[in-house]
């Protein structure tokens, strides 16, 4: 079955680098695939999806590349600010033709001032 | 404002006394889905909806049920909860086309004793 994998160490990084979070994906590759970003004891909230025939989407400081050969999507942020401290999830739709998602367990993130 | 509320947003119970737990959104979405999400586990999708009256079980549908009798609402229906269903519990709404942004509530705290 489709499992997704994110580094589940926490990523640390000083403000105004740039941070980059991975997902794996196993099996076959998904029509597209989501990243949220998730505060604690929030819901997550939706950043960018990028489709299966793209391989690069931008959103202001935020850069998400897809890779179908590598099965990997990479989640970038640019001139990172403390304010970027959360955890991030990437989804992807199960291909079943349905509306069924899954979701990694997420990359923690925390960026120093 | 647009939003996904839910209700309660923290409950402590016992074993085998049913619960709901209600969803509603404001936005006209097609779908709705409920996650339960546990540390190291991440969100994982427990039943989802397309439309009124149409609902499917997502990867861990069992001890939990659900209905979709009007577009807005979708109550999480647990009839014999028992300590392993101790969990965070997020609904999540979108529309069928486009991005498939969710749009997740603010969570439930469930604890079973």
């Amino acid at each position: 079955s489709q499992k997704i994998e994110q580094n589940s160490e926490a990523l640390n990084i000083q403000e105004g680098k740039t941070a980059t979070l991975t997902c794996n994906y196993t099996n076959y590759s998904p029509a597209y695939l989501q990243w949220y970003r998730q505060d604690p004891g929030r819901g997550p909230v939706f950043l960018l999806l990028i489709r299966e025939n793209e391989k690069e989407k931008r959103k202001e400081r935020l850069k998400v590349t897809f890779d179908t050969t590598l099965k990997q999507s990479l989640f970038h942020i640019t001139a990172s600010q403390p304010a970027d401290s959360a955890t991030y999830l990437c989804a992807l739709d199960m291909g079943t033709g349905g509306f069924k998602t899954i979701f990694g367990a997420g990359t923690r993130l925390f960026v120093k001032a | 404002e647009a939003q996904v509320t839910q209700n309660p947003r923290y409950l402590i119970t016992v074993t085998g006394k049913k619960l709901t737990v209600t969803c509603s959104q404001n936005m006209n979405h097609e779908y709705m889905s409920w996650y339960r999400q546990d540390p190291g586990l991440g969100l994982r999708q427990i039943y989802y909806s397309m439309n009124v009256e149409v609902t499917d079980k997502g990867d861990v549908p069992e001890g939990y049920k659900v209905s979709r009798k009007e577009k807005r609402n979708f109550p999480l229906i647990l009839e014999s909860p028992s300590p392993n269903q101790t969990s965070l519990y997020f609904c999540a709404s979108s529309f069928l086309q486009g991005n498939n942004e969710q749009f997740f509530g603010p969570g439930t705290r469930l604890t079973v004793l």
